[in-house]
C-alpha cells in the first residue's frame, strides 16, 4: 500500500512571503502525483499534477512543485503567497492501473494561513 | 467547473437509517470513486467502479456500496448510519485520454451529518 506524509498540519505565513508545503510519499512502483486545494466548505480543486515527464511541474495561481523520485518528495511551492491561497492543501499519489487510474492516497493535509 | 454535481449537497439523517448519495459525471468517464472525508482529515478511498463494476475498494464495511449506471451517473449508498459516518464525501470521475494521460475531476461534495 501506499502512503502520503505531509510533514507540516500547519504553514503560517505573511503576504508575500515564499512558501513550502511539503510531501513524501512511499511506494515501490512508478507513480502519479497530485497537489489539491480545499477552500472551507467546498470540495477539492486540482492546483497540479505530476503523470511524466519534467520534474518541475506548473500549476493554477502561480503554485508549482518538484517531483524528486530518489527521495520521494513532491514539495508544493509558491514565491509569494496572497491572502486568497489560505486554504487546506492536500497532497496525493496514485497508480495507473490500465485504462483506470486508481485509487487516490491523500495527505492529511496541510492548513496554509496567509496573514496581511 | 470540473463538470462533476453531487446532491444533495447537505443531508442530516439519524443513527440506524439509510442514505443515497448522488454524482453525475462527464460524459466519458468511464471511472467513478468515492472519498470520505471527515472533519479535518484528508479524504479516504471508499470505492471505485469502472464501466459499471466495483474495481477496487478501501476499508470500509459492506454496509457502504455503490452503482454506476451508464449515463455516467453513480451512487453511494450506507445502511444503518452511525454518527462516525459524519463527513463530506466526494465523487471523483476521471478518464484516459487518447494518448494515454489521465483526468480526474472531483465534485463539490455532500455534507452528511449524522445525528
Amino acid at each position: 500500500a501506499q502512503s502520503v506524509t505531509q510533514l507540516d498540519s500547519q504553514v503560517p505565513v505573511f503576504e508575500e512571503a515564499p512558501v513550502e508545503l511539503r510531501c513524501n510519499y512511499s511506494s515501490s512502483v512508478s507513480v502519479y502525483l497530485f497537489w489539491y486545494v480545499q477552500y472551507p466548505n467546498q470540495g477539492l480543486q486540482l492546483l497540479l499534477k505530476y503523470l511524466s515527464g519534467s520534474t518541475l511541474v506548473k500549476g493554477i495561481n502561480g503554485f508549482e512543485a518538484e517531483f524528486n523520485k530518489s527521495q520521494t518528495s513532491f514539495h508544493l511551492r509558491k514565491p509569494s503567497v496572497h491572502i486568497s491561497d489560505t486554504a487546506e492543501y492536500f497532497c496525493a499519489v496514485s497508480e495507473g492501473r490500465g485504462s483506470t487510474l486508481g485509487r487516490l492516497y491523500f495527505g492529511r493535509g496541510t492548513q496554509l494561513t496567509v496573514w496581511p | 467547473e470540473t463538470g462533476v454535481t453531487q446532491s444533495p449537497t447537505h443531508l442530516i439523517k439519524t443513527r440506524g437509517q439509510q442514505v443515497t448519495l448522488r454524482c453525475s459525471s462527464q460524459s466519458g468517464h468511464n471511472t467513478v470513486s468515492w472519498y470520505q472525508q471527515a472533519l479535518g482529515q484528508g479524504p479516504q478511498f471508499i470505492f471505485q467502479y469502472y464501466r459499471e463494476e466495483e474495481n477496487g475498494r478501501g476499508n470500509f464495511p459492506p454496509r457502504f456500496s455503490g452503482l454506476q449506471f451508464p449515463n455516467y451517473s453513480s451512487e453511494l449508498n450506507v445502511n444503518a448510519l452511525e454518527l462516525d459516518d459524519s463527513a463530506l464525501y466526494l465523487c471523483a470521475s476521471s478518464i484516459q485520454r487518447t494518448s494515454g494521460r489521465y483526468e480526474q475531476f472531483f465534485g463539490p461534495g455532500t455534507r452528511l451529518t449524522v445525528l
